[in-house]
This record gives C-alpha cells, structure tokens and sequence, in this order.
C-alpha cells in the first residue's frame, strides 16, 4: 500500500539552530511532493513541494526541502529555527494526477527560546 | 478575506442529529475537497468536485455523509443521525488547476463534536 512516514512525532529544537523534519513516503512512480504547517486551532497552510527538477525547493517562511529520490525522501529543513515555527508540519505526497494526496500523520515541531 | 471560509467554526450536537456545514472557496477555484481531521492524525480524503461535479468519494465514507456543490461554487456536507466517532475536524480546501499538482488551500476547519 502507498504509504507516507513521518518517524518523528516530536522535534524539539532550540532558537537560533537548524532544523530538520523527516518525511519518507512509499509510492510508485514520480510523485508530487508537498510539505503543510498547522497553528493551533487553525486550518493547514502551504509551505512548499517538489514536482520535477533541483532537488532542494524553497518555500515560505524560509522553509526549504530536500529531496532525494533514492532514498523516497523529502525532508523539511530550516538553516536557523524561530519560536513562532513551533506546530504541527504535515508532509503529503501526490502518487500521480489522478491520485489524492496521502497525508503522514504530522510532527509536533517546538522550538524552544 | 478572500480566502477558504466555512461555517460554522464549531457544532455541537446530540448523537442522532443531523449537521450541515458549508464551505466557500476561493472565487476563482474550480477544485473543492472536503477531508476530516482527528487529534494528531492527518487529515483524510473524503470527497472532491470539479465545478459542480462530485468526481470522487471515499470508499471509507459512510453513506450518511453527503456532499453537494450545486453551482460549483460554495459546498455543504451533511451528516445525518451523527454518532459520537464523527467528532472530529472537517475541513475544506479549494484550488485552481488543470494538472492536478497545485497545492490546496484550506480553510479554518469546522470542529464538530457529537455528545
């Protein structure tokens, strides 16, 4: 079955560091990749995807994700983490056009002052 | 505000009532999908609509949910004779395109909860 892993439930970061969230997934072919952010209490916010070309895509609130096709992975990444990212960060891939998305089960992101 | 709005934010009802909740995309959005969401899950498809037309379903989907878009404008979900598992987050996002590579944009979400 087409799967989507997020191994971390939780990931605890200090102010100022860099952060990583870990998403693999397990579909066939050339799928589409997208990352979300959720606040407390509100809806889900776009923060990037990958669909072809460089492997390292940029996104909003100076978000970027790597993508490695050997490894089925698209790690979310932040080069120096604030307070205000701390949520909850949904990865979700798209097998193909004709698929949904399939949704990981999110990773509590704190980020501590 | 012009972006995804539903209402209402938050239903409370009794086991066997019927709920009704409405979703407004974005103006220019051809796609409407409908997804529920439960305490530290992610979200889960349950329908989607092309203009008008409901294209598909979830097979997990019990036959007391309906989804209807009649103008393929705003779109209401109905669950009738609620249980207490369909509490829950139900959430609505729209997007505009041909390839079905976009990305979606959400709404606040609806939060039922059934006593």
């Amino acid at each position: 079955a087409q799967s989507v892993a997020q191994p971390e439930d939780q990931v605890n970061v200090a102010e100022g560091n860099p952060l990583t969230v870990k998403c693999t997934y397990s579909v066939s072919g050339n799928p589409y990749l997208f990352w979300y952010v959720q606040y407390p209490n509100r809806g889900l916010q776009f923060l990037l995807k990958y669909i072809t070309g460089d492997n390292l895509v940029k996104g909003s609130y100076g978000f970027e994700a790597e993508f490695n096709k050997s490894q089925t992975s698209f790690h979310l990444k932040k080069p120096s983490a604030l307070v205000s990212d701390s949520a909850l960060y949904f990865c979700a891939v798209r097998p193909d056009s004709n698929y949904q998305l399939i949704w990981g089960a999110g990773t509590k992101l704190i980020i501590k002052p | 505000d012009t972006g995804v709005s539903q209402d209402p934010r938050h239903k409370i009802t009794k086991r066997g009532q019927n709920v009704t909740f409405r979703c407004d995309p974005i103006s220019e959005h051809n796609r409407l999908y409908w997804y529920r969401q439960t305490l530290g899950q992610g979200p889960e498809f349950l329908t989607y609509f092309q203009n008008e037309a409901q294209l598909e379903k979830s097979r997990l989907l019990s036959d007391r949910f309906s989804a209807e878009r009649p103008k393929g404008s705003f779109s209401t979900l109905e669950i009738q004779r609620t249980e207490q598992g369909d509490s829950a987050m139900y959430l609505c996002a729209s997007s505009f395109e041909k390839t079905n590579t976009g990305e979606l944009f959400f709404g606040e979400g609806s939060r039922l909860t059934v006593l």
